[in-house]
């Protein structure tokens, strides 16, 4: 079937150690997107590609980059993660041969802890 | 500031009854709201959408309502089973150039049996 892959589904990292969070699509879709979600809270949108364009939101914080070395991955780094970027992080992608706007399909996260 | 806001963390409805899960936006731009649902351990998964042209978008026991003037939409399911026990994202877009969405905190539903 096609999916959104995230690994690792589980994240344990030290205060200050950089992490890289992948993501994988099969789905063959052009536009890929990173949201944090934290505990009770709406899922933030950190970033997304359009095709090989990187769009930033404003408000995200330096300490988080992102790559998109093909179509099919992209990874999350956070350089030096603090206790509060320990969240839920979702990768989703969507196509843009349909309607401008289409859905979009998540993989299921990977949880990061931060010690 | 909140732009798309689901009021109810939580609701909790019989087996068989209607569950209404209401969300408000306050972005005027947005022309496409969509709801997705949510299982523990599981990303979000897609349920239903509607553009601002309607008022309405039915599928199977899934109906959303849009009150443009108002802000408003809703998300009705009839009848209510023990698997639609989740967390439901609503969520809005604007279709003009932009593949973004932003999303509300989420409504935790729960059907009891």
């Amino acid at each position: 079937d096609a999916m959104v892959i995230q690994n690792p589904r589980y994240q344990v990292t030290q205060f200050g150690k950089p992490v890289t969070l992948s993501c994988s699509q099969t789905l063959n879709h052009n536009v890929m997107y990173w949201y944090q979600q934290k505990s009770s809270q709406a899922p933030k949108l950190l970033f997304h590609y359009y095709d090989k364009d990187f769009n930033n939101e404003a408000d995200t914080p330096d300490n988080f980059q992102s790559r998109r070395p093909n179509t099919s991955f992209c990874f999350l780094d956070i350089r030096s993660p603090g206790l509060g970027d320990a969240a839920m992080y979702l990768c989703a992608t969507s196509s843009t041969s349909g309607e401008v706007l289409d859905e979009q399909f998540f993989g299921p996260g990977t949880r990061l802890t931060v010690l | 500031d909140q732009q798309v806001k689901q009021n109810s963390p939580s609701l909790s409805v019989q087996e068989g009854r209607i569950s209404i899960l209401n969300c408000d936006y306050t972005n005027s731009m947005f022309d496409y709201f969509l709801w997705y649902k949510k299982y523990p351990a599981e990303g979000p998964t897609f349920l239903i959408s509607i553009s601002s042209i309607k008022d309405k978008n039915e599928d199977g026991r899934f109906t959303v309502f849009l009150n443009k003037s108002a802000k408003h939409l809703s998300l009705h399911i009839v009848p209510s089973q023990p698997g639609d026990s989740a967390v439901y994202f609503c969520a809005a877009g604007s279709g003009a150039g932009s593949y973004q969405l932003t999303f509300g905190k989420g409504t935790k539903l729960s059907v009891i049996p």
